[in-house]
C-alpha cells in the first residue's frame, strides 16, 4: 500500500520561500507508471493543480503558477519536492502531493489515484 | 473562475438517484477524460472515477461517470448519508493542463 507524507512549514512569511516535501512509502519513485503531484486547496475553495514530476525529472505544470514554483525528485530518498518563491496571503492553503497514474498512450489521460494527508501553510507574518 | 464547470450543490434523499455536472469546453472535456473526486470536510480527496467512467477498485457502482460533448456527469445512485461530501470532476485542458472543477457540494436530507 502505497503512502504519502507531506511535511514542511505551517507558517511561512511573506516573500520568503516555502518548501515542502512529499515522503513516498510502499512503492518506488522510480517506477514508470506514474508521476509524482502537488495540488492546493486554499480554505474554503476549488483544488488547484500545481504540477507533476516524473522519476527522471521530467515535469508538466499549471501555466498560470509556473513562473513561481519549482518541482523535484530526489529517487534516493524516495520523495519528491515543491518549492514557492515569493509567497502571498494568497498562497495560504491546503498543500497535498499525490500519486499520478497516467496512460501509456499519453499524459493528456491522468488521474490522481492516491493522495496524502496534506499540510495546512498560512502566510503571515 | 474555474475552466470547468460544476454546480455548487446537490441534494437528495437518501436512496435516491442525483447526477452532479460538469461543464467544460472543446478543449478539455469534449477531447479528453474526465475524473471525479470526493472530499469529505477535513480530508484528502479520493479518487472516484477515472478515465470518465472507470472505478477504482473499491469504490461501489453506485457511482458512475459519462460524458456527452462538452459536459460530463456524476451519477450517484442508491444516495447514503455517507455519501455526503464535496465532489469535484477534473480533465486535460490542452492549454491550462490539468484542470479541477469548481466543486459541487452535495447534501443527503
Amino acid at each position: 500500500q502505497v503512502l504519502l507524507q507531506v511535511s514542511g512549514p505551517g507558517l511561512v512569511k511573506p516573500s520568503e520561500t516555502l518548501s515542502l516535501t512529499c515522503s513516498v512509502s510502499g512503492g518506488s519513485i522510480r517506477s514508470n507508471d506514474y508521476y509524482w503531484g502537488w495540488i492546493r486547496q486554499p480554505p474554503g475553495k476549488e483544488l488547484e493543480w500545481i504540477g507533476s514530476i516524473f522519476n527522471t525529472g521530467s515535469t508538466y505544470d499549471n501555466p498560470s503558477l509556473r513562473s513561481r514554483f519549482t518541482i523535484s525528485v530526489d529517487t534516493s530518498k524516495n520523495q519528491f519536492s515543491l518549492k514557492l518563491r515569493s509567497v502571498t496571503a494568497a498562497d495560504t492553503a491546503v498543500y497535498y502531493c499525490a500519486r499520478n497514474a497516467y496512460e501509456s498512450s499519453g499524459y493528456a489521460m491522468n488521474w490522481f489515484d492516491v493522495w496524502g494527508q496534506g499540510i495546512l501553510v498560512t502566510v503571515s507574518s | 473562475q474555474s475552466v470547468l464547470t460544476q454546480p455548487p450543490s446537490a441534494s437528495g434523499a437518501p436512496g435516491q438517484r442525483v447526477t452532479i455536472s460538469c461543464s467544460g469546453g472543446k478543449s478539455n472535456i469534449e477531447i479528453h477524460t474526465v475524473n471525479w473526486y470526493q472530499q469529505v470536510p477535513g480530508t484528502a480527496p479520493k479518487l472516484l472515477i477515472y478515465r470518465t467512467h472507470l472505478r477504482p477498485s473499491g469504490v461501489p457502482d453506485r457511482f458512475s461517470g459519462s460524458k456527452s460533448g462538452t459536459s460530463a456527469s456524476l451519477a450517484i445512485s442508491g444516495l447514503q448519508s455517507e455519501d455526503e461530501a464535496h465532489y469535484y470532476c477534473a480533465s486535460w485542458d490542452d492549454k491550462m493542463n490539468v484542470v479541477f472543477g469548481g466543486g459541487t457540494q452535495l447534501t443527503v436530507l
